[in-house]
């Protein structure tokens, strides 16, 4: 049973257009929900993060969106550039067990 | 601070040999884990540790077994390897938190069983 569900599995934006990415969960005791970034070869970094009583937090070019009552949430960048082309997964924390539920992924790819 | 280190970053089996992957962190987190990374399934935990002494199983633990003697080495061994375990092998690494911080990834093992 997948918890945290993420589409598209693959995305090609133009540069400087808007890269879209949505996620939904289905436990309600999750507490904390990041995103992370993975470049081919290297492992995930943490790209930014929410806590479920806030709406929106932006760090630069990236926004997530929170929508606590549909259980979802979104990665928003702005500006795309071909830097950014990576994997992104979402996840979910699971409060006191510490475990981090991932998604399956969205390969991002900006053409200049 | 070298974070999390993984050994070694790639590996070919031959079906039925065993090994271990190495995970070592020197940033005094209680919390480690394994993780493997297939197309289109995302990560899935394989075991997790919360402590010296302490381990788990996570969402795929079968042919995969874990300890964890010290702090800093949480080493991932596969008993007989299968081709169903041809994967990326990532470790991560953090404190215990709620509502805030994240995990360290090393940089991955990439294992073939053929």
């Amino acid at each position: 049973q997948q918890q945290v569900k993420q589409s598209p599995q693959s995305l090609i934006v133009q540069k400087g257009g808007i890269s879209i990415i949505n996620c939904a969960y289905e436990n309600t005791a999750f507490d904390y929900f990041p995103w992370y970034q993975q470049f081919p070869g290297k492992g995930p970094a943490l790209l930014i993060a929410i806590r479920p009583d806030v709406s929106e937090k932006k760090e630069g070019r990236f926004t997530i969106s929170f929508n606590k009552s549909a259980k979802q949430f979104s990665l928003h960048i702005m500006d795309s550039q071909p830097g950014d082309s990576a994997t992104y997964f979402c996840a979910a924390h699971g409060g006191a067990t510490n475990k981090l539920i991932f998604g399956t992924g969205t390969l991002l790819a900006v053409q200049p | 601070n070298a974070g999390v280190t993984q050994t070694p970053k790639f590996q070919v089996l031959k079906t039925g040999q065993s090994m271990t992957l190495q995970c070592a962190q020197d940033m005094n987190h209680e919390y480690m884990s394994w993780y493997r990374q297939d197309p289109g399934m995302g990560l899935r935990l394989i075991h997790y540790s919360v402590g010296a002494g302490i381990t788990d199983q996570g969402e795929v633990p079968n042919g995969y077994n874990v300890s964890r003697s010290t702090t800093e080495d949480f080493p991932l061994r596969l008993l007989s390897a299968a081709p169903s375990q041809t994967s990326v092998y990532f470790c991560a690494s953090s404190t215990f938190f709620t509502g805030g911080g994240g995990y360290t990834f090393g940089s991955g093992t990439r294992l073939t069983v053929v």
